[in-house]
């Protein structure tokens, strides 16, 4: 069965350290994967997309996140976290040619001043 | 509009009662689709729209759970005899092409 497993239920950063927060799929095709973000009492925004093409994709707010397909996984990285970056990261997964996509159960992440 | 636009933000309503949240979204996208973020949980994939095509129904969790789109645009979930468990937020999200959504603020459906 499809899944998407974000292993970190929380995790806590100093401002200004490097971030990545993990996601990790099971499907048996190329799936189209994506980030967003959730602030407090706010709507999910979308971070970044990868369809195909380079593996390594730029989003806003100065996110990154690397396809790795023998690992199975899309890991979402910040080289330099703001106490702004405060919120839940959802990873998702689809399938091309299908329009149901699957969320991970979410990364809480706070920042420390 | 700019975004999509859910009402209402917040519904209580009594144990028993049916519901109907709204989902207006970006004019122009073709499909729409409606999740559910319980307390602690991930998303959970109720239904898809996609133009005229009969709508992908598979996440509904019961039958007391329908939805509706009218002319392409506007979409109605609807929870007939609402249980205290279908307490969440429901989101509503628009896309142009495959993947990509643009999400509502939600509706956060409380049952007392």
């Amino acid at each position: 069965a499809q899944s998407v497993t974000q292993p970190d239920i929380h995790i806590t950063v100093s401002e200004g350290a490097s971030l990545e927060l993990r996601c990790n799929y099971s499907y048996g095709a190329t799936p189209y994967l994506f980030w967003y973000v959730q602030s407090p009492g706010q709507g999910l925004q979308l971070l970044l997309k990868y369809f195909s093409g380079d593996t390594l994709v730029q989003g806003i707010k100065g996110f990154e996140a690397e396809f790795k397909r023998g690992q199975s996984s899309f890991n979402l990285r910040k080289p330099s976290v703001h106490w702004s970056d405060a919120a839940e990261y959802f990873c998702a997964v689809g399938l091309q040619g299908f329009n149901k996509f699957y969320f991970g159960s979410g990364t809480k992440l706070n920042v420390k001043p | 509009g700019a975004g999509v636009s859910q009402s209402p933000s917040n519904k209580v309503t009594e144990k028993g009662k049916d519901v109907e949240l709204r989902c207006d979204p970006i004019s122009g996208h073709t499909a729409l689709y409606w999740y559910r973020q319980s307390l602690g949980q991930g998303l959970e994939f109720l239904i898809y729209f996609q133009g005229n095509s009969a709508p992908d129904k598979s996440g509904l969790p019961s039958d007391r759970f329908s939805a509706e789109r009218t002319g392409g645009s506007v979409s109605t979930l609807t929870i007939q005899r609402t249980q205290q468990e279908d307490s969440a937020v429901y989101l509503c999200a628009s896309s142009l092409e495959t993947g990509g959504y643009t999400f509502g603020s939600g509706t956060r459906l409380t049952v007392v």
